[in-house]
């Protein structure tokens, strides 16, 4: 069974400054996707950013950058440039390749992005 | 495109009662996903349909069902409900045919149980 752990439960940042999150995941899957979704006050999940294992490239989409590392299962977030719309909680998220759609969660992140 | 639509948003119900919750996906998708999400679990997965089948099962007791129709429309129905059921149920649905693991998420459906 997969597991995906995000250990730091809350987490600040002043508006324009970067932040990390962490993630970290346990799988005997070879081929696989993580994903970094995020759920503001109230309204949908949406997601952030995805990566294929098999890609050594991290994945990077405007201001948001993942640092994956497979030998370690490893699973970062990065943003840079943080924004007030930035505030929310984040959760990552893993999937295995092929035959479901389901998705393991860790327990998520909750972002506040500071005036 | 029309997102994924969820109804009804709330609901109260008393223990012992039933509930369904209905999950309209993205034209095209026809996979459809729930997730209940609680503060203390986070996300748990409940199921996975696609094309009328159940793919895919989490780890719920047997008052937790669902089914999918032909027009991919989903529905999950709670029985004998309890005070730990309160949560919200999120709906997903993806298009396979990608095979890119992105699910697109509804705006989820509260349920509190007294």
């Amino acid at each position: 069974a997969q597991t995906v752990t995000q250990s730091q439960p809350e987490m600040s940042v002043q508006e324009a400054e970067t932040v990390t999150l962490s993630c970290t995941y346990d799988t005997s899957e070879s081929n696989y996707y993580l994903f970094w979704y995020k759920q503001p006050p109230s309204r949908q999940m949406i997601l952030v950013i995805r990566q294929e294992a098999y890609k050594q490239q991290n994945a990077t989409e405007n201001r948001f950058s993942v640092n994956f590392q497979k030998a370690a299962k490893s699973f970062s977030l990065k943003i840079s440039d943080s924004q007030l719309g930035d505030t929310a909680m984040y959760f990552c998220a893993f999937g295995a390749q092929g035959g479901s759609e389901k998705l393991v969660f860790g327990k998520g992140t909750k972002l506040t992005v500071n005036p | 495109k029309a997102g994924v639509t969820q109804t009804p948003r709330y609901l109260i119900k008393t223990r012992g009662q039933q509930v369904t919750l209905s999950c309209s996906p993205i034209s095209g998708h026809r996979s459809v996903s729930w997730y209940q999400q609680t503060p203390g679990q986070g996300l748990q997965f409940l199921f996975e349909y696609f094309s009328e089948t159940q793919r895919n099962k989490g780890n719920f007791p047997g008052r937790f069902s669902g089914r999918q129709f032909s027009n991919s429309r989903s529905e999950m129905n709670v029985s004998t409900l309890e005070l730990g059921d309160s949560a919200l149920y999120l709906c997903a649905s993806s298009l396979l045919a990608e095979n890119t693991g992105e699910l697109f998420f509804g705006e989820g459906s509260r349920l509190t149980v007294l």
